[in-house]
């Protein structure tokens, strides 16, 4: 059975850093390219970071770019998120998702982060 | 710009089918789709995804009643004999170089 489970959500004060963590399980990770995707209160489904099976590949969305760095462990079966310089626009629950072809066939559960003085 | 675009709202009787749509921008209408459910306070779930000729494989689990197809740049999911636990958000996502938006607004799907 596929799993991803994310950690490392919480509160966090404007400006500070936060690395997420997902871990994979029941397929093989290291053939896989993965993405984060993040929802803001009330809000719909926003990409922020894609990598490559390999890491060879990465993008970041704009509204992230400079601030946010996505890396993976194949040998951990792990995805990461590293957050730096947190702005209250952040606060979202953030998923870690699968990806065949560019198009995600498995989510996590999330993880919220809050962005608050 | 390509973008995705989708109805704010939709909704049919419990035991009706409903048909919602995904429309893809101009010039992008050979692009396959994924179309996710999202129920509220819930993580998304992955439903399906439909190629631009309409042939369309479910995830795991995924029940008949959900079908999709395709004509031209839009993309459609369909729900037959629709139950209560079809309430939900529905979304639409592609992915490709020069794309604005990977997520359409979403669909909010409600069983009367």
């Amino acid at each position: 059975e596929v799993q991803l489970v994310e950690s490392g959500g919480g509160l966090v004060q404007p400006g500070g850093s936060l690395r997420l963590s997902c871990a994979a399980s029941g397929f093989s990770f290291s053939a896989y390219a993965m993405k984060w995707v993040r929802q803001a209160p009330g809000k719909g489904l926003e990409w922020i970071s894609y990598i490559s099976s390999s890491s060879t590949t990465i993008y970041h969305a704009d509204s992230v770019k400079g601030r946010f760095t996505i890396s993976r462990d194949n040998l951990k079966n792990s995805l990461y998120l590293q957050m730096n310089s947190l702005r209250v626009e952040d606060t979202a629950v953030y998923y870690c998702a699968r990806n065949v072809r560019g198009l995600i066939d498995y989510w996590g559960q999330g993880t919220l982060v809050t962005v608050s003085s | 710009q390509f973008v995705l675009t989708q109805s704010p709202s939709a909704s049919a009787s419990l035991g009706d089918s409903v048909k919602l749509t995904c429309t893809l921008s101009s010039g992008h209408s050979t692009y396959a789709i994924a179309w996710h459910q999202q129920h509220p306070q819930k993580g998304p779930r992955y439903l399906m995804k439909v190629n631009s000729d309409g042939s369309h494989n479910r995830g795991d689990g995924i029940p008949d009643r959900f079908s999709a197809s395709s004509s031209g740049a839009e993309r459609y999911l369909t729900i037959s004999s629709l139950q209560s636990e079809d309430e939900a958000d529905y979304y639409c996502q592609t992915w490709g170089t020069g794309i604005l938006k990977v997520f359409g607004g979403g669909t909010k799907l409600t069983v009367l």
